[in-house]
C-alpha cells in the first residue's frame, strides 16, 4: 500500500527534552512538509523540502529542526527551545510543483509535560 | 486581514439540505485551490482541487472559483451526517512551489 506514515501516533515528553518525530512516504513524492495544528486552528507551516538534502524554513520554523537525506524520509526534531510543543503535528508529501495537491500522514500528537 | 478567511462555524444544516462553505483569499496570485476535510482528531484528507474560474463537480460535491473576487467555496449536496467535520480551505502560495496556506476551517454539522 502507498502512502504516508508518521510514528508514533502518540507522544508524550517532559520539558526540555528534544524529541524526533518520524515521517515516511512511499509514493515517490518529492515534496515533503510539515505542520502544526493547535486546537481550533489551521495548520501552520513549520518545514518544507522539495528535494534531497534540501529544506526550507516555514511560518513557526523556530525551535524546530528537520533533515532529508533520504526522498521517503523527513524527520522533524521538536528542540528544546521551542516555547509551546505541545500539538498535533502532520507531515503531508506532494508530487514537486506548484498545482500539485499534498496528502497527509496521520499525524503525531506530542504532548509536552 | 488574515491571508485566507472561511466562514466562522459551527454551520449547522439538517440531513439532505445543502451545505455552503465560504473562503477568500487575498494572495491574488493563488493559482491552485484545494478542499481538505478532517474529522475530529485525526489528519485532514483532500477531498476537492480546483484550478480555474467556475465550477467542478465531484459527486455530491461542487467546488466553485471566483479567482476575480478572491473567493472560493465548497458546495455539499444532500448532506448525511459522515459529512460533519471540518472543513480547510487551501490556496497555493504565488511563486512559492506548492507551499499551501490554509485558512482556520469552518466546522460542519449535520443533523439526522
Amino acid at each position: 500500500d502507498g502512502g504516508i506514515t508518521q510514528s508514533p501516533k502518540y507522544l508524550f515528553r517532559k520539558e526540555g527534552q528534544n524529541v524526533t518525530l518520524s515521517c515516511e512516504q512511499n509514493l515517490n513524492h518529492d515534496a515533503m512538509y510539515w505542520y502544526r495544528q493547535d486546537p481550533g486552528q489551521g495548520l501552520r507551516l513549520i518545514y518544507y523540502s522539495q528535494i534531497v538534502n534540501d529544506f526550507q524554513k516555514g511560518d513557526i520554523a523556530e525551535g524546530y529542526s528537520v533533515s532529508r537525506e533520504k526522498k521517503e524520509s523527513f524527520p522533524l526534531t521538536v528542540t528544546s527551545a521551542q516555547k509551546n510543543p505541545t500539538a498535533f503535528y502532520l507531515c503531508a508529501s506532494s508530487i514537486f510543483g506548484s498545482a500539485n495537491e499534498q496528502f497527509f500522514g496521520p499525524g503525531t500528537r506530542l504532548t509536552v509535560l | 486581514q488574515k491571508e485566507v478567511e472561511q466562514n466562522s462555524g459551527p454551520l449547522s444544516v439538517p440531513e439532505g439540505a445543502i451545505a455552503s462553505l465560504n473562503c477568500t483569499y487575498s494572495d491574488r496570485g493563488s493559482q491552485s485551490f484545494f478542499w481538505y476535510r478532517q474529522y475530529s482528531g485525526k489528519s485532514p484528507e483532500l477531498i476537492m482541487s480546483i484550478y480555474s474560474n467556475g465550477d467542478k463537480e465531484d459527486g455530491r460535491f461542487t467546488a466553485q472559483l471566483n479567482k476575480a473576487s478572491q473567493y472560493v467555496s465548497l458546495l455539499i449536496r444532500d448532506s448525511q451526517p459522515s459529512d460533519s467535520a471540518t472543513y480547510l480551505c487551501a490556496p497555493t502560495v504565488y511563486n512559492q512551489g506548492g507551499k499551501l496556506i490554509f485558512g482556520q476551517g469552518t466546522e460542519l454539522s449535520v443533523k439526522p
